[in-house]
Formats: structure tokens, C-alpha cells, sequence
């Protein structure tokens, strides 16, 4: 059962361009909402991350935005480059008290053209 | 600081028969999260330890087990291999359970032939 759905599995965008992936969760336990970007023979490594109480997050050119009533997520990449182009996922945490784990997104398979 | 670091890299197993693969932790991180990674299902939790000990479980069969000692190295062991375990393993360290940020090695791919 896929509890967090991720869309486009896949997304061309021209350099300079705005990436955007979008991800819906269904478990409104979830209490943490991570974004995660992997190269090619890498293990995924953290991009931004944000909390259901923000409506948005800002890091340098990522941004998360957060509709907790939609129960969606997204992350745009502004300015994006071809140094961008990699596998993203969202995830979200559930946290119980046995501890908690990530429940990830199918992946989003970005491409930056120069 | 040196990474997580999961041995080995590669591997290739015949059907039938059993795996173990390993995981050092990011020096004083205690919390081992193991992972599947493959072109159908993504990223899937398998279990969690902290301090010798299974947190939590993810919906994999029993062939899947693992353990962590007391230096917080952790391994996960498959027995009875089937084709469809062919996969990337990911291990992913945190200093503590309840910590957000939790940090991946490169991953053991696991080829089952």
C-alpha cells in the first residue's frame, strides 16, 4: 500500500527553469516530511525537510510548499541546472512509540538541459 | 567525519541461498535504519535498531532479519534468496530514534540469480 504518491515519475526542464514534484500523503500521523535527492550510485541524501505546522520552506534555490488540508507536498527547484539532474523523493515519517520510519514517494527522475 | 558505510558494494547470490550484509554508522550515531530500493517499489523500510535492540518492522517476510551490536554496527541477513530480492540495500544512520535527519550510504546491490 503506497501511502505517499509522487508525480511525475519523470520531467525534462530547460536550464534556468522552474522543477516542480508533487507528493500526496494519506496517514495524517505523519510528523515530518523530508525531501530526498540521489545520484546515480549514490544512496539518497537530504535535501530539505519540512513540518506540518509551515506552510513553506526555503532553502537557497529548493522550496517546500505544504497544504496540510490537502495533504500534499511539493518541492520547486528555481533556477534549476543541469548539475540538478538526479532521482528526487519525497518521504514522509511516521513516529510511534516502538520509533519511527520513512515511508518514501516512487521518484521523480529529473533532467536538466543545458 | 567519515560516512555510513555499507559493505559490500556489489554482490551476487544464487537463489536458495542466504546473505548478510553490513553497516557502520556515522561515528555516535546508535540508530541503524535498513532499506530496499527497486525499480517497482521504491524505497521500502525494513527494520530499525537502536542500542542492540529492533524498534520497528517494516511488512517484509521473516527471511529478512538483522541485528546491531554494541558498537553500533548493524547487519541484515536474507535467507532462502528469491530473483525478486534482487535489489539496492540502503542502511541509513541517526544519533538517536527520535532524530529527523537520517544519513545513507551508497548501498550493498544485491544481484540474485
Amino acid at each position: 500500500q503506497q501511502q505517499v504518491k509522487q508525480s511525475p515519475q519523470s520531467l525534462i526542464v530547460q536550464k534556468g527553469g522552474i522543477s516542480i514534484i508533487n507528493c500526496a500523503y494519506e496517514n495524517t500521523a505523519f510528523d515530518y516530511f523530508p525531501w530526498y535527492q540521489q545520484f546515480p550510485g549514490k544512496g539518497p541524501a537530504l535535501l530539505i525537510a519540512i513540518r506540518p505546522d509551515v506552510s513553506e520552506k526555503k532553502e537557497g534555490r529548493f522550496t517546500i510548499s505544504f497544504n496540510k488540508s490537502a495533504k500534499q507536498f511539493s518541492l520547486h527547484i528555481m533556477d534549476s541546472q543541469p548539475g540538478d539532474s538526479a532521482t528526487y523523493f519525497c518521504a514522509a515519517r511516521s513516529n510511534n512509540n516502538a520509533g519511527n520510519m520513512l515511508t518514501f514517494g516512487g521518484g521523480t527522475r529529473l533532467m536538466v538541459k543545458p | 567525519k567519515a560516512g555510513v558505510t555499507q559493505t559490500p558494494r556489489y554482490l551476487i547470490k544464487t537463489r536458495g541461498q542466504q546473505v548478510t550484509l553490513s553497516c557502520s554508522p556515522i561515528s555516535g550515531h546508535r540508530s541503524v535504519s535498513w532499506y530496499q530500493q527497486t525499480p517497482g517499489q521504491g524505497l521500502q523500510f525494513l527494520f530499525e535498531y537502536f542500542s542492540e535492540t529492533q524498534r520497528n518492522k517494516g511488512n517484509f517476510p521473516g527471511r529478512f532479519s538483522g541485528r546491531q551490536f554494541s558498537n553500533s554496527r548493524s547487519e541484515m541477513n536474507v535467507s532462502t534468496l528469491e530473483l525478486g530480492d534482487s535489489a539496492l540495500y540502503l542502511c541509513a544512520s541517526k544519533i538517536r530514534v527520535i532524530d529527523t535527519e537520517a544519513f545513507f550510504g551508497q548501498g550493498t546491490r544485491l544481484t540474485v540469480v
